[in-house]
Order: C-alpha cells, then sequence, then structure tokens
C-alpha cells in the first residue's frame, strides 16, 4: 500500500449538502491530484495543488473547490451536492507537478448521494 | 479532449496463460504513459511510468512498451497467476502535461 490516506472511506449525503474530504500525501510530497470515478469510467482529473496552490483543473464546476495546507495534506470540497456526484474520489501524491512523476494514489473515499 | 482508450474490456484466462492489454493515446504533445494495478477495495498501484518512444519496462512477470509515434502501449503478463486477477488501468498526460487521462481500464480475471 502506497502511504497515502484519505478519510472517510465511505459518506452518505443528500442532494443539497456540503462534503469535505481529505487527503494526507506521502511523506516528502508536494504534490496532489484529485480524480473522480464514476460507475464504468475511468478516473476524471478533477484538480491539482502544487506546494499550496491550484496548478490546473478538470472540466468540473465551481463547486468542486480545494485546499492543500503547508504540510501538503489536501481537502476537496464539494457545494450543492448533486445526484451525478455520487462516485469514488481519488486523490493522488507526487514529487512534482508534471505528469512524469509516479503518481501515488490513496485507496479512495466513496461518496453517495441520495 | 484526449482520449485514452483501452482493449479488451475485460479477459478471462486460465492460470499459466500469457496475456495482453492494450492502451491507445493521442500522440502528439506525448507527455508520459501509466500503468496501474488496481485490485477491489485498494489503491490503484503504479506498474509503469513510461516516457520515452520505445521504451520498455518490466516488473517481475509483467512488461509494457511504448509507441509514442503511433500512440500505443501494451502491457504483457506471462504466465498469469490467481492474484494478478485486477483491472489494469493506463493513462497519458493531458496537453499542460499536469493531468493524467484514464482509459476505463481491462478487468483480468484468471482461474487457477
Amino acid at each position: 500500500e502506497t502511504g497515502v490516506t484519505q478519510s472517510p472511506t465511505h459518506l452518505i449525503k443528500t442532494r443539497g449538502q456540503q462534503v469535505t474530504l481529505r487527503c494526507s500525501s506521502q511523506s516528502g510530497h508536494n504534490t496532489v491530484s484529485w480524480y473522480q470515478q464514476a460507475l464504468g469510467q475511468g478516473p476524471q482529473f478533477i484538480f491539482q495543488y502544487y506546494r499550496e496552490e491550484e496548478n490546473g483543473r478538470g472540466n468540473f464546476p465551481p463547486r468542486f473547490s480545494g485546499l492543500q495546507f503547508p504540510n501538503y495534506s489536501s481537502e476537496l470540497n464539494v457545494n450543492a451536492l448533486e445526484l451525478d456526484d455520487s462516485a469514488l474520489y481519488l486523490c493522488a501524491s507526487s514529487l512534482g507537478r508534471q505528469v512524469s512523476y509516479e503518481q501515488y494514489f490513496g485507496p479512495g473515499t466513496r461518496l453517495t448521494v441520495t | 479532449i484526449l482520449n485514452v482508450e483501452q482493449s479488451p474490456q475485460s479477459l478471462h484466462v486460465q492460470e499459466g496463460d500469457s496475456t495482453n492489454f492494450t492502451c491507445s493515446f493521442p500522440s502528439s504533445n506525448f507527455y508520459a504513459l501509466h500503468w496501474y494495478r488496481w485490485e477491489t477495495a485498494k489503491s490503484p498501484e503504479a506498474l509503469f511510468v513510461m516516457t520515452l518512444n520505445g521504451d520498455e519496462k518490466k516488473k517481475g512477470r509483467i512488461s509494457a512498451t511504448l509507441n509514442t509515434k503511433e500512440g500505443y502501449s501494451y502491457l504483457y503478463i506471462k504466465g498469469s497467476q490467481p492474484e494478478d486477477s485486477a483491472t489494469y488501468l493506463c493513462a497519458s498526460g493531458d496537453q499542460a502535461g499536469t493531468a493524467l487521462i484514464f482509459g476505463k481500464g481491462t478487468t483480468l480475471s484468471v482461474s487457477s
């Protein structure tokens, strides 16, 4: 297993609510990327944080936001939850922001929106 | 928008069989190609990161090749074992070289 942890493991929320997912990166890694995996799809890039700043964003609305802390752990916040937000959310940490670096994934948070 | 395609979608082999999967990706603005092995309820495990045309990498019974000019990569498993049962994902770097664009994966099932 990688040194990347995510919490919580599972979460059930109601449409319209807000949720915060957390990710602890592997020691020494300054970059965290977040991905959403919907059923039957490959993981889709949400955004990346490099040294506490957003460094790239995928095709997700502004109600998906994030933070990276000085210890390089990260949060993903989703406001005004919709049914389609039900998915597995993965975070990955790496030594740098380029895709040539190996990315170490956590086990994910399963979010269900009812 | 990049599209990464993987085939086959699923595969069932007998223990001892050798097998291979294909990953195709746009060949323009290539940065890197990643292969992951993902068992249910676990974290995706990085197998290989390849950046150069003609790259060949090997880890035990698993190997991968890369052709960036034509936009494909092959993953080979020699002498499949039941513990190789997993979903194998490939991902290519996006136009900015920042994000990974994933395929939908190939699910391998190995029977003993």
